[in-house]
């Protein structure tokens, strides 16, 4: 059974930073794309980040709205994807999911974990 | 960015009903184009992939279709389980999401 479990979250304060950390079990982490997906409090789902996997170097891919102030990575080892973001914004208040991608020419979200609430107040 | 739309925001039918939610792309997107649905409190789920081809374990009453700019997702026969909301995401250019679109019953 797929099992992804993000952990991290919190209350930041304007301007500061956060890691997020996603652990998965069932599946064969390196075989996958991973992604961020955020959604403000009764908002849309927003693409934050992509992390590749090895056969595509583990190349990165970044929402232009965020470049610069995330970073995602990987290690394959612990079959996890964290997610960094710094100078942290109100409008950076959001459940942030770890997915995973899946179908190559025709990609999708196919498992989600269950997100992790970030609230950036002062 | 290609921006998409989703019509209507609220939907109030009632079971049994057939149920149709609307999205449209800014730009062509060459039916590349995914259905979620997202229940309260969870996280969402991935209904339809590539327009028409529907995710292992969903239901067969959930149906896509569509072309260029303008894409559907119906429901033949509304159940009380399917409340909830149902977002479009595009994959011709990055990943972008619909505002949604709310499913009650009437």
């Amino acid at each position: 059974e797929v099992q992804i479990l993000e952990t991290g979250g919190g209350l930041v304060k304007p301007g500061g930073s956060l890691r997020l950390s996603c652990a998965t079990s069932g599946f064969n982490f390196n075989d996958y794309f991973m992604n961020w997906v955020r959604q403000a409090p009764g908002k849309g789902l927003e693409w934050v980040a992509q992390i590749r996997n090895k056969n595509y170097n583990y190349a990165t891919y970044y929402a232009e709205s965020l470049e610069g102030r995330v970073t995602i990575s990987r290690d394959d080892s612990k079959s996890s994807v964290y997610l960094q973001v710094s100078s942290l914004r109100a409008e950076d208040t959001a459940i942030y999911y770890c997915t995973r991608i899946v179908g190559g020419y025709n990609p999708s979200f196919d498992y989600w974990g269950q997100g992790v609430m970030v609230t950036v107040s002062s | 960015d290609i921006q998409m739309t989703q019509s209507p925001s609220l939907l109030s039918a009632s079971v049994g009903d057939r149920v149709t939610l609307s999205c449209k792309a800014s730009q062509n997107i060459y039916k590349y184009l995914n259905w979620y649905q997202q229940k309260l409190g969870e996280a969402p789920k991935l209904l339809i992939y590539y327009t028409n081809s529907l995710q292992t374990g969903i239901p067969s009453r959930f149906s896509g279709s569509g072309s260029g700019t303008d894409y559907t997702l119906t429901i033949s026969s509304l159940q009380p389980e399917d409340v909830a909301t149902y977002f479009c995401q595009q994959y011709n250019s990055w990943y972008t999401f619909g505002a949604g679109t709310k499913l009650e019953l009437k």
